[in-house]
């Protein structure tokens, strides 16, 4: 069955280490998503690509990178510089420009330690 | 600045009831609006509207969009426990291939 997987669903950091969550799809969809989800908020987009090789920051982006070098996947990583990093992370793909909304990973939770 | 306000934030009712969700939205060059439903994990897809005043519907939720007043309302009818989750809204812009969500109606639904 086509879908997104995300790993590992939990993950724990010390402060000052650099972690990469995997976001994995085998839908064909070229443009992949990284959300961001905290308690009593909405999710907040930090990164999207459109094409391999190419991605766009989004409204907070500070903290965290990316890379696009194969169309299934769009791994993000929480770099030491990310000051509060503890949440839930989901990645989601879409068919060109998400004219029919998007497909959501189940998610990776990361807390600091 | 583009947003996406719901309510309510949170909402309980009692099997059987009639719940209606709430999305409004500001936004430059609105494209479409998305309804999520979010349970544990991954948000699963209810509703794409991108015309005004044309009801959506699958089984007991409804959904319609009203262009002019910039808002979106969600319909769940007959209740039951497993709609209790968290319920987002979504607004698409054309040409910025990115959703902004809102912050979500909490729904739990008592037995």
């Amino acid at each position: 069955d086509g879908g997104i997987t995300q790993s590992p669903k939990y993950l724990f950091r010390k402060e000052g280490q650099n972690v990469t969550l995997s976001c994995e799809q085998n839908l064909n969809h070229d443009a992949m998503y990284w959300y961001r989800q905290d308690p009593g908020q909405g999710l907040r987009l930090i990164y999207y690509s459109q094409i391999v090789n190419d991605f766009q920051k989004g409204d907070i982006a500070e903290g965290y990178s990316v890379s696009r070098e194969k169309k299934e996947s769009f791994p993000l990583t929480v770099t030491s510089a990310q000051k509060n990093p503890t949440a839930f992370y989901l990645c989601a793909s879409s068919v060109d420009r998400g004219d029919y909304g998007y497909t959501f990973g189940s998610g990776t939770r990361l807390t600091v330690v | 600045e583009d947003k996406v306000v719901q309510s309510p934030l949170s909402l309980v009712v009692h099997e059987g009831d009639t719940v209606t969700l709430n999305c409004s939205y500001e936004v430059t060059n609105f494209r479409s609006l998305l309804w999520y439903k979010q349970e544990k994990k991954a948000p699963t897809f209810l509703f794409m509207l991108t015309s005004s005043g044309i009801e959506k519907k699958s089984g007991r939720l409804s959904s319609i969009l009203d262009k002019k007043e910039l808002f979106s309302i969600l319909n769940i009818t007959a209740t039951q426990t497993g709609d209790s989750a968290i319920y987002l809204c979504a607004a698409d812009f054309s040409g910025t291939y990115k959703y902004i969500f809102g912050t979500g109606t909490r729904l739990k639904v008592l037995a």
